[in-house]
């Protein structure tokens, strides 16, 4: 049984650079969830998918944030001319179901440093 | 604005020790609440939810949490604390419907003595 993964698991950056981070949710989740959680806060919901449709992005999303689920299956997030406050754990989460209080089953994370 | 509260920002218990996190929401209705742990290098994990019915809810590893409307509260409680169950505690809620995300609070830190 494999859970939901996330590559790379540390990603150190120059500002101004792109990074794009990958997640793999768990077979069959058709949800699945991007967050970003700084030191001393609590993870904060930046998009979430439906199968291959995104269906909510939140206000912290800026323009330089863009996600995908091309195929239903694993998404990625890419962040263009990364800032030092882009600094964050990224998350991805996936569940089963059609509404947000299922189970979200949350990945190791992807620490993102910008120098 | 909905919101999630976690008081405490730090607790140490000895181990042994009983424990009870504290949790307040902030929402128009009643949402589903949720309480998380992540421990170092580890994703988050479900400790336990409530949907409605039975105000005590049971989760793993021994944890349990109340429910309590007129203090918009769902605090988390263990009668003994193990040295293992050092970690950092969230709880979360949502309005589920056409709501698609997780609301957290800012975590609250155990630490146990041994």
């Amino acid at each position: 049984d494999t859970g939901v993964s996330q590559n790379p698991r540390h990603k150190i950056t120059k500002r101004g650079q792109n990074v794009t981070f990958r997640c793999d949710p768990i077979s069959e989740h058709n949800r699945l969830y991007w967050y970003r959680q700084t030191l001393g806060q609590g993870p904060e919901f930046l998009t979430y998918f439906q199968n291959e449709a995104q269906l909510e992005k939140s206000r912290l999303l800026s323009d330089r944030f863009s996600a995908e689920r091309p195929k239903g299956s694993f998404s990625t997030l890419e962040i263009q001319r990364t800032e030092q406050g882009d600094s964050a754990m990224y998350l991805c989460a996936s569940s089963l179901g059609w509404t947000s209080y299922n189970e979200q089953f949350f990945g190791p994370g992807t620490r993102l440093t910008v120098l | 604005a909905q919101s999630v509260t976690q008081p405490d920002i730090h607790i140490t218990v000895s181990e042994g020790a009983s424990l009870e996190l504290r949790c307040n929401y902030s929402y128009g209705a009643t949402p589903y609440l949720f309480w998380y742990v992540q421990s170092p290098g580890q994703g988050l994990q479900l400790l336990l939810k409530y949907f409605s019915g039975d105000t005590l809810v049971q989760g793993i590893k021994g944890f349990e949490a109340e429910f309590k409307r007129s203090q918009s509260s769902f605090n988390l409680r263990k009668p003994s604390v193990h040295w293992s169950d050092a970690a950092e505690y969230f709880c979360a809620a949502t309005l589920g419907g056409s709501q698609g995300n997780l609301i957290f609070g800012k975590g609250t830190k155990l630490s146990v003595k041994p």
